[in-house]
């Protein structure tokens, strides 16, 4: 393990449903971000949280709604998601603002919407 | 918007032949590029990376080359081995600067034939 845990590691989802992926990290980083990764396109940036406050929201539809209660703790609430929202969501962090040392990331929640 | 281009999109190489793959982007007030290796099924993992006051970096046999003017930069790796199959994504982005976000190129699926 790298020190950033997601959950669940593969979801299923109808279109009504709610359901939240969560992320950890216990590197005593400041900053944590949600990518998007679909297939044959780049990772996408969606969320950026720099000591628990948002700090860019890239134009991510309200369906997707984020949560960092604390530094080491980020969630991404789904709810009315559509078939295209399927995808693989990537939580990172890395130590502080700037992207100095790179991110590191955790291994992925596989979201299937059906 | 910014932006980065990555190709090829695949590469298919002989075990102890060299790969090269190339990115290409648009804000040039990027100064920060790393590279990240995603293999099957794994979290994106940073493998090396380069600041603009540099154009050249090593670290084994792996080098990434920066041409600030040109803005582009190109991932090397010599005396390829089976285990180098992966996924291979750039990224740029400010270094030390108040945004917290990576641009990613679409990924190249790099195959090393034994």
């Amino acid at each position: 393990e790298t020190g950033v845990t997601q959950t669940p590691r593969h979801l299923v989802m109808g279109m009504t449903n709610k359901k939240s992926l969560k992320c950890e990290q216990h590197l005593g980083h400041n900053a944590m971000y949600w990518y998007k990764q679909s297939a044959k396109k780049p990772l996408e940036l969606m969320f950026v949280y720099s000591l628990e406050e948002r700090v860019e929201n890239n134009s991510v539809p309200s369906r997707f709604s984020p949560e960092c209660p604390n530094s080491s703790h980020l969630f991404l609430h789904l709810h009315t998601l559509q078939p295209e929202d399927s995808a693989l969501y990537l939580c990172a962090s890395s130590p502080g603002q700037g992207v100095r040392y790179g991110y590191t990331f955790g291994s992925g929640t596989r979201l299937t919407v059906v | 918007g910014e932006n980065v281009e990555q190709h090829p999109s695949t590469l298919s190489v002989q075990e102890g032949d060299s790969a090269v793959i190339k990115c290409t982007y648009s804000d040039s007030a990027s100064n920060y590029f790393p590279w990240y290796k995603q293999e099957l099924g794994k979290r994106p993992q940073l493998i090396i990376d380069i600041r603009s006051n540099v154009g050249e970096k090593k670290d084994q046999r792996i080098a990434v080359t920066l041409n600030k003017t040109a803005k582009h930069f190109s991932l090397h790796i010599t005396e390829t081995q089976p285990e180098d199959s992966a996924v291979y994504f750039c990224a740029a982005g400010l270094y030390g600067g108040a945004t917290n976000k990576l641009i990613f190129g679409t990924g190249t699926l790099l195959a090393v034939q034994p």
